[in-house]
């Protein structure tokens, strides 16, 4: 199976700050990424595909890069409402795979 | 819009089983696929099992293969996760996803249900 590893497993951080979430693929998985984000209690969301496509009704703040094996998502002022958790995913393989998840908080 | 609602959540014994099932509903369910996916308690995400738009061709975890069986009924817009011989170790909060086509490949989980609690625990 692709290994999934990402970084930092959690950070604080402030509002206005601008964050930067690293995942890593344990072999190329071309731009076959995801990403969501999980508030305490609630089912994942969608927030970015194909590495750097913007999901329908994510605010502009958030934007994701990468290809192959390194990946970044990119939160350029942190707001209140994006303190949660952010798993990274890939869907290259018919083994789908998770990161095991960045926490952001104050 | 898009809405799923699983259901069939419990508490179950070790080497019990349980059906969960996920009602889909603001689109044409036949024509995407789904997988279910869980999440034990604080911990991450795992994938479980996927099933293309017809039910034709299924794929699962090692860590359920030959225990869990993921079907559909397209004629009424449900997708179920039959799971036999449970153990302590597959309790979690199981969530049903849609992909954005039908067939899986190379298709993200754009779409997630609230969740529904299964606890093996005797």
């Amino acid at each position: 199976d692709i290994q999934m590893t990402q970084s930092p497993s959690s950070l604080s951080a402030s509002v206005g700050d601008r964050v930067t979430i690293t995942c890593r693929a344990s072999q190329g998985i071309s731009n076959y990424l995801a990403w969501f984000q999980q508030k305490p209690g609630k089912a994942p969301k969608s927030l970015i595909y194909a590495a750097s496509n913007l999901q329908s009704g994510v605010p502009s703040r958030f934007s994701g890069s990468g290809s192959e094996t390194d990946f970044t998502l990119t939160i350029s002022s942190l707001q209140p409402e994006d303190f949660a958790t952010y798993y990274c995913q890939q869907y290259n393989s018919y083994r789908w795979t998770f990161g095991q998840g960045t926490k952001v908080d104050i | 819009q898009v809405q799923l609602v699983e259901s069939g959540g419990g508490v179950v014994q070790p080497g019990r089983s349980l059906r969960l099932s996920c009602v889909a509903s603001g689109f044409t369910f036949r024509s995407y696929g789904m997988h279910w996916v869980r999440q034990a308690p604080g911990k991450g995400l795992e994938w479980v099992a996927g099933v293309w738009y017809d039910g034709s061709k299924k794929y699962y975890a090692d860590s359920v293969k030959g225990r869990f069986t993921i079907s559909r009924d397209n004629s009424k817009n449900t997708l179920y996760l039959q799971m036999n011989s449970l153990r302590a170790e597959d309790t979690a909060i199981y969530y049903c996803a849609r992909v954005p086509g039908g067939l899986l490949g190379e298709e993200y989980f754009e779409y997630w249900g609230q969740g529904t609690l299964v606890t093996v625990s005797s």
